[in-house]
């Protein structure tokens, strides 16, 4: 079945520098979408991209999707203390089934 | 407002006992899901639903039944025959497949005593 490996699963930052988590899928995505779920908290939703190449942006985070639809990724530049979380990428293969498929998620801490 | 409700938020079960977590959204989706988080597993889909009275087992369903009586509900009961059952659980609900984002309740936090 699909399988879509998220790294690194921890990541130590100082407040200020950047951060990125990569997503690599076993299969071609139609769509990658990224969630973040603070501590103690539900997923919730951040962004969707569907087209081969895709970047876009939301303030400091930049998310693009790979050229081959397989792989995706998320960069926050200048971290605050409020990115704080973890970030799951899932993604959808299409074809009539169902199911997001997600990362184990990357765990940002930010030490300020 | 709009939204998706788990309930309860902390549940305790004995061993060998049945419990059965609530799954309420008001956001006229087609589609419910149920995960399972465990620290350090990310989100495995335990079933899901397209359509009422109608579901699909996920990546990790033994142990586990669903019912899908009315669109708006969708509720999930941990058996006794899931061998490790205490983990956090999601319920998340989508408008319909492809391209759309999933809404996702708060959670509930099944514990084993």
């Amino acid at each position: 079945g699909q399988q879509v490996m998220q790294i690194p699963q921890y990541q130590h930052v100082q407040e200020g520098e950047d951060f990125t988590t990569y997503c690599n899928s076993s299969t071609t995505l139609s769509n990658i979408q990224w969630y973040k779920q603070r501590p103690g908290g539900h997923p919730v939703f951040l962004i969707q991209l569907v087209k081969s190449g895709e970047v876009k942006k939301q303030k400091r985070l930049t998310f693009q999707f790979g050229e081959a639809k397989k792989n995706s990724s998320l960069h926050i530049t200048a971290t605050q203390t409020t990115d704080v979380g973890t970030y799951f990428c899932a993604g959808h293969s299409g074809g009539g089934a169902d199911g997001l498929t997600f990362g184990k998620g990357t765990h940002l801490i930010i030490q300020p | 407002d709009g939204g998706i409700t788990q309930s309860p938020k902390y549940l305790f079960r004995k061993e060998g006992q049945n419990v059965t977590l609530s799954c309420e959204q008001n956001l006229n989706h087609d589609a419910m899901y149920w995960y399972r988080q465990d620290p350090g597993q990310g989100l495995r889909l335990i079933y899901y639903s397209q359509i009422v009275n109608d579901f699909q087992k996920g990546d990790i369903a033994e142990g586990y039944s669903v019912s899908r009586e009315k669109k708006e509900s969708f509720p999930l009961t941990v058996t006794s025959a899931q061998k490790n059952p205490t983990a956090f659980y999601l319920c998340a609900s989508r408008r319909g497949p492809d391209h759309t984002e999933a809404f996702f309740g708060q959670g509930t936090r099944l514990t084993v005593v």
